[in-house]
């Protein structure tokens, strides 16, 4: 089985904070993917990779970065923490050929205080 | 207007009963179409994955999709309260990224 891992659950940081969160998975995929979820917004794309060293925005990258030095690890970092990017935070990864499908980490539950 | 359309809810049936979780989308180019389960706190668990038209079977659980109405369907065959959980659709195209669009998820809750 597929098994993405999520570095924290829940974490607290304070507002200004530059705030890393990591990703990392077994199978060997080529492509990866940051998310946030919020209530009544569904899943929305930060960034994702489909190789190391690479990335591209995803739909709301605006405070956000990524670092993927290595094929098996995705990093999020917060440059400077604020309460509206309170949210939960999804990894995901998948195989470079078209037809395969993401799978998920169990999310990092993120509170900016 | 969003590529994929999916109704929140909630939706709550009795034990025992057919479900039937819809989502519509409006960019042609998609060609793979995926339904996802979500428990409270937990990350979306791959239910089902299916190529163009056509419908998939997997124990309880059926996936339609109707490329010509631009419509895709899962169906639950005899709900248990374990089915309680947000239902993510998702679509993409071809292409190396891989990329998914996703509904905003259903809320379904199966009652005892």
């Amino acid at each position: 089985d597929v098994k993405v891992t999520q570095s924290s659950r829940y974490l607290v940081k304070r507002t200004g904070e530059k705030v890393f969160l990591e990703c990392v998975q077994d199978m060997d995929h080529e492509n990866m993917f940051w998310y946030r979820q919020d209530p009544g917004l569904g899943l929305r794309l930060i960034y994702f990779s489909y190789d190391v060293k690479m990335k591209e925005k995803g739909d709301i990258p605006e405070g956000y970065s990524v670092s993927r030095e290595k094929k098996e690890r995705f990093s999020l970092i917060l440059e400077s923490a604020s309460t509206n990017q309170t949210s939960m935070y999804l990894c995901a990864s998948s195989l470079g050929r078209s037809n395969q499908p993401q799978h998920f980490g169990d999310g990092t539950r993120l509170s900016i205080l | 207007q969003k590529e994929v359309e999916q109704d929140p809810g909630p939706l709550s049936v009795p034990e025992g009963a057919i479900v039937s979780l819809n989502c519509t989308y409006s960019n042609s180019a998609f060609q793979y179409f995926m339904w996802y389960r979500q428990y409270s706190r937990k990350g979306p668990e791959l239910l089902m994955y299916t190529y163009s038209s056509g419908n998939k079977e997997d124990g309880r659980f059926t996936a339609q999709v109707d490329k010509s109405s631009k419509y895709i369907s899962l169906f639950i065959r005899d709900s248990q309260p374990s089915d309680s959980a947000t239902y993510l659709c998702g679509a993409h195209g071809s292409g190396n990224t891989g990329k998914l669009i996703f509904g905003q998820g259903t809320t379904l809750q199966v009652k005892p």
